[in-house]
């Protein structure tokens, strides 16, 4: 149990539609990071955000985008879904100053058809 | 870039057998290195880290060495159970930022 929890836990859209998916970090965490886990392969950072700004991004094209709120609360927004995003989404939340600790949620599994 | 390679599976072994994973990695600098293990149906969970040359990460019977030389953190445990069955991942975090850089994952299955 890492105190991380993502919501929902599957979903199911189409081609060309738009997602939400969520993370509760633990409380104090001020920093969440996003992952991408496509089936058999290890998890591909997507970016990061701290105090509710970005902080750095991975080789993801700007329909993924994200938020962090003041509740420790955050999202993963992606547009224009292609069948290529469909993988399981991870995100993971830090204290700053402890960057080798992070605790990742049960991840959330999206399927584009 | 930063990248990791780890041994490609799947691995499957009898209940107290001794296990290892290979991992290396390519990092400037001096990057923090780790070992998560996925169980089915989960997220990732944190099993070791080492954060410089020579040290040496634990937890529940597995260790790995953080070797400069060989650029290699291999994971070992010398006798593993039916429950360590799960997808091991060896990871790095490079330089100021947070960003970890993981391998494809191994596929452990323990008979018993």
């Amino acid at each position: 149990e890492t105190g991380v929890t993502q919501s929902p836990t599957h979903l199911i859209k189409t081609r060309g539609q738009q997602v939400t998916l969520r993370c509760s970090s633990q409380s104090g965490h001020n920093t969440v990071s996003w992952y991408q886990q496509a089936l058999g392969q290890g998890p591909q950072f997507i970016f990061q955000y701290y105090r509710e700004e970005e902080n750095g991004r991975g080789n993801f094209p700007p329909r993924f985008s994200g938020l962090q709120f003041p509740n420790y609360s955050s999202e993963l927004n992606v547009n224009a879904l292609e069948l290529d995003d469909s993988a399981l989404y991870l995100c993971a939340s830090s204290l700053a100053g402890d960057q080798d600790t992070q605790y990742f949620g049960p991840g959330t599994r999206l399927t584009v058809l | 870039g930063n990248s990791v390679t780890q041994m490609e599976g799947p691995v499957t072994l009898s209940e107290e057998a001794f296990l290892t994973i290979n991992c290396t990695y390519t990092a400037t600098g001096y990057p923090s290195l780790f070992w998560y293990v996925q169980y089915p149906g989960e997220g990732l969970q944190l099993l070791l880290k080492a954060t410089k040359a020579d040290d040496k990460g634990s937890n529940k019977g597995f260790e790995a060495t953080y070797r400069k030389e060989t650029t290699s953190f291999h994971l070992e445990k010398g006798s593993v159970q039916v429950s360590d069955s799960a997808v091991y991942f060896c990871a790095l975090r490079g330089g100021s930022n947070y960003k970890l850089t993981f391998g494809k994952g191994t596929l452990l299955t323990v008979n018993p």
